[in-house]
């Protein structure tokens, strides 16, 4: 059964700070791995990776696919109150498309 | 990307009641999918629904309970049949940028069951 984990699942950082996410996966047939920052209801796109070691960059943040090691980690660096919401990391197969997620990690920027 | 929009944006309903959640792209998109979330849970995928097919419907959830219609590729519409309060949940539809493979979510319905 395709499994996602995310860590931790919660955190609590100062702004300014440097932080990173982190995401494994087992899933069979492996078509992509996406991230979403959720705030309210709707998860917003961040990220797909589908290649190893190819960075994906928008501004501070920044994500990175390890296909062999089966994790992805997704780092923000000089982290803003804007930034606290929970970051939902999340796989999809070749068999379905459809995205299994993992439980998110909890971020909290506090000033 | 595809903008999404989804009616209604949260509805209160009383148990043994029905509520259908409408959502539609700006764009046509052959994949689309119907999500649940419940509080304080992740995303769990209810059934996937391509335009002229039947709706494939995910362990756990059952078609006479989440019936799905695809009428076109702009347009689906999910139904919450026989509400009981433990369907109290944000229900998310998401479509695939077919070119791209991103998946994108619609703003979500908030269904609260008394």
């Amino acid at each position: 059964e395709d499994k996602v984990v995310q860590s931790p699942l919660s955190l609590v950082v100062h702004e300014g700070d440097t932080v990173t996410l982190n995401c494994s996966y087992e899933v069979t047939n492996f078509r992509s791995l996406l991230w979403y920052k959720q705030e309210k209801k709707a998860p917003t796109f961040l990220f797909m990776l589908t290649s190893s070691g190819i960075e994906k960059k928008s501004g501070r943040l920044s994500s990175i696919l390890d296909k062999k090691e089966l994790f992805s980690i997704l780092n923000i660096t000089a982290t803003q109150t804007g930034d606290s919401a929970v970051y939902l990391c999340a796989v999809s197969s070749n068999s379905g498309y459809a995205l299994n997620f993992g439980k998110g990690t909890s971020l909290l920027v506090t000033p | 990307s595809a903008v999404i929009s989804q009616k209604p944006s949260r509805d209160i309903c009383q148990r043994g009641t029905s509520l259908t959640i409408q959502c539609q792209v700006d764009s046509q998109v052959t994949m689309m999918f119907w999500y649940r979330q419940q509080p304080g849970q992740s995303l769990t995928l209810i059934a996937t629904a391509n335009q002229g097919s039947e709706a494939t419907y995910e362990s756990g959830f059952v078609i006479d309970k989440f019936p799905i219609s695809r009428p076109n590729l702009t347009f689906s519409t999910l139904t919450v049949s026989n509400m009981s309060p433990e369907d109290s949940s944000i229900y998310l539809c998401s479509v695939e940028d077919g070119a791209l493979i991103e998946q994108y979510f619609g703003p979500g319905t908030r269904l609260t069951v008394t």
